[in-house]
Formats: structure tokens, C-alpha cells, sequence
């Protein structure tokens, strides 16, 4: 079964502080994990994926298959990245496809000024 | 726009009564997949299709839900003898299915709000 637990529901942070939102999750196969942003308003949209290890917005996520995790960081906090971020994972196994995406349960970040 | 649509946005019905969504999604995806999503909680896989193939269904779609793609362009959930337990919001998501067999980046649309009374 596949299973993606965000353990913060809010966080708050003031501008220019560092971030670090927490997802963990639990899988037997090959995972691959995602983050995904809702701005206020706005659709769900995809922030980064683990497999392109790249950093947008200034947000970079590491996968430690040790530690079953794949926490989000941001050095410095923007104002703008006020929303709401789910961490997501997408699982292979017995050589079927990727396909479903199993979604946290979500975290409100803050950003003050 | 060339995003995912979804139409409508919003409904209000009465408990009982039958609803049906649609979702247009990005023109060259193959993939497509239907979420649910209730108040404080993440998104929740319901099904999904590769072309007109259903190729899974969640243990949540009832025998009351049913998803079709006929053409294998745009889709429709319908909901029958519609339940307050079924108020949340219906997201559909595309996607174009990797040829490595890597993982495929789902792009969502702004879903439908149910609200039944």
C-alpha cells in the first residue's frame, strides 16, 4: 500500500527565515515523489518532481530512502510562498506502469512579513 | 486556455438525485485520472484512463460512481442517488505517459465542487 504522511498541518515562518516542510512515506516498491502547490485561488500545480532534481522557486526536496522521506526546503522564505503544498508519491510495482498519485494530507505554509 | 477544463464548477443538488461531470483534458494526453478531494484532506485517487481504457479503480467508487472516456478524449463521472457524503471537490488530472516507463506529471484542472443537500 502506498502512503505519504505530512505530520505539520500549519507552519509558520516569518520572511526571509528558512522553511523546511516534512513528507514521509511509505512504500514497498519503486516510488517516485512529487510536491505540488495550491496558491490561493488556484489550481493544483506541480512545484517539483524528485526524478528532475532541480530547484524552482528556490524550493529543492532530496528523496532519502533511508529515512522514507522527501522534505521540502526553502533557505530564505518569500511572502509569495504563502500556499498550500502536498506531498505526493506515484508507485511501480510488478512491472505495471506509474500511474496514481497517493497525496498527503497537505500543509498550510505562512509566510509573515 | 490549454489546460485541463472541467465543467461545471460548481453544482448544488438535492440528496437522491443524479450529477454528471465532465473533463476536457490537455489535448495530446492519453492519460487521464479523476480525484476527490474532501475538506482539510489531500487529493484521493478515484480512477483513471489511458486513451478510453479504465485501467484502475479506487475501492472509494462505489457502484453508484461511473467514469467513462468514450473517445479517449475528454471524460465524464457520473454520480447516481447522490449521498451528503459525497460533497467534495472532483479533480480531474492529465498527463502524457512516459515511453521509458518513467513517471508521468499529472496536470490538474480547477475541479468541481459538489455540494449535496
Amino acid at each position: 500500500a502506498q502512503r505519504v504522511t505530512q505530520p505539520e498541518k500549519l507552519l509558520s515562518v516569518f520572511k526571509g527565515a528558512p522553511v523546511e516542510l516534512k513528507c514521509n512515506y511509505s512504500y514497498s516498491g519503486s516510488p517516485e515523489l512529487f510536491w505540488y502547490v495550491q496558491y490561493s485561488r488556484q489550481r493544483l500545480q506541480l512545484l517539483l518532481r524528485h526524478i528532475s532534481r532541480e530547484s524552482i522557486k528556490g524550493f529543492t526536496a532530496d528523496l532519502n530512502k533511508g529515512e522514507t522521506s522527501f522534505h521540502l526546503k526553502k533557505p530564505f522564505a518569500q511572502e509569495e510562498d504563502s500556499a498550500m503544498y502536498y506531498c505526493a508519491l506515484s508507485g511501480r510495482a510488478g512491472g505495471t506502469s506509474y500511474g496514481k498519485l497517493t497525496f498527503g494530507q497537505g500543509t498550510i505554509l505562512t509566510v509573515h512579513p | 486556455d490549454t489546460g485541463v477544463s472541467q465543467d461545471p464548477r460548481h453544482k448544488i443538488t438535492k440528496r437522491g438525485q443524479n450529477v454528471t461531470f465532465r473533463c476536457d483534458p490537455i489535448s495530446e494526453h492519453n492519460r487521464l485520472y479523476w480525484y476527490r478531494q474532501t475538506l482539510g484532506q489531500g487529493p484521493e485517487f478515484l480512477t483513471y484512463f489511458q486513451n478510453e481504457a479504465q485501467l484502475e479503480k479506487s475501492r472509494l467508487l462505489s457502484d453508484r460512481f461511473s467514469a467513462e472516456r468514450p473517445k479517449g478524449s475528454f471524460s465524464t463521472l457520473e454520480i447516481q442517488r447522490t449521498e451528503q457524503g459525497d460533497s467534495a471537490m472532483y479533480l480531474c488530472a492529465s498527463s502524457l505517459q512516459q515511453v521509458a516507463g518513467g513517471p508521468d506529471t499529472q496536470y490538474f484542472g480547477p475541479g468541481t465542487r459538489l455540494t449535496v443537500l
